[in-house]
């Protein structure tokens, strides 16, 4: 068991690129989230897959964001057009179903220039 | 909507010493959880200790122990014998017993520990 992982650690871009984000779960975790924390303030949710199915997601997750878990297993987020205001660290957890608690990856620190 | 307040931005402590921080949540719901979760400086989030609302009894967990007040919907966070390990941003977090389980956080506490 490696944790959860995420690639890459951080991320450096111009406003208006396109990024992508990778987050791999620990194995046989069928639960994937994901979180954005901003500076000096807690995590906030925004979206969670069960398996490849994405079953729910924040009011945060503008149009310009797209995540995807195709085969159950890694996930992807995507940012479109990027904002100023999308600088933060992007963090993913997994669990299982049955689990209380979530087990959270390093994350990965957006900065948007 | 749930929500989470950390009302202490910053506590600091001497080593060895006892320290306790304020978590208070808002919630209509009865079957929830609630954490604490610690993330020291640029390393991840990892879970300190988690509390189910339906116990009544407080968890512990070595050095950690919790205050449920359920009535009162307060969570607090007691550590013993501080350590400077224990310097870190502590997250108060609820979710709800259901099929999103997804976490809210409190804004957080920044805990220092002086040698």
């Amino acid at each position: 068991d490696t944790g959860v992982s995420q690639n890459p650690r951080h991320k450096i871009t111009k406003r208006g690129q396109n990024v992508t984000f990778r987050c791999d779960p620990i194995s046989e975790h069928n639960r994937l989230y994901w979180y954005r924390q901003t500076l000096g303030q807690g995590p906030e949710f925004l979206t969670y897959f069960q398996n490849e199915a994405q079953l729910e997601k924040s009011r945060l997750l503008s149009d310009r964001f797209s995540a995807e878990r195709p085969k159950g297993s890694f996930s992807t987020l995507e940012i479109q057009r990027t904002e100023q205001g999308d600088s933060a660290m992007y963090l993913c957890a997994s669990s299982l179903a049955l689990m209380r608690e979530q087990y959270f990856g390093p994350g990965t620190r957006l900065t948007v220039t | 909507a749930q929500t989470v307040t950390q009302s202490q931005p910053e506590m600091s402590v001497q080593e060895a010493e006892t320290v306790t921080l304020s978590c208070t949540y808002d919630t209509s719901e009865s079957d929830y959880y609630l954490f604490w979760y610690k993330q020291p400086p640029s390393r991840q989030m990892i879970l300190v200790i988690r509390q189910e609302a339906y116990k009544q009894q407080n968890a512990t967990e070595n050095r950690f122990s919790v205050n449920f007040q359920k009535a009162a919907k307060s969570f607090s966070l007691k550590i013993s014998d501080s350590q400077l390990g224990d310097a870190a941003m502590y997250f108060c977090a609820y979710r709800v017993n259901n099929a999103g389980n997804m976490l809210t956080f409190g804004g957080g506490t920044r805990l220092m520990v002086k040698p």
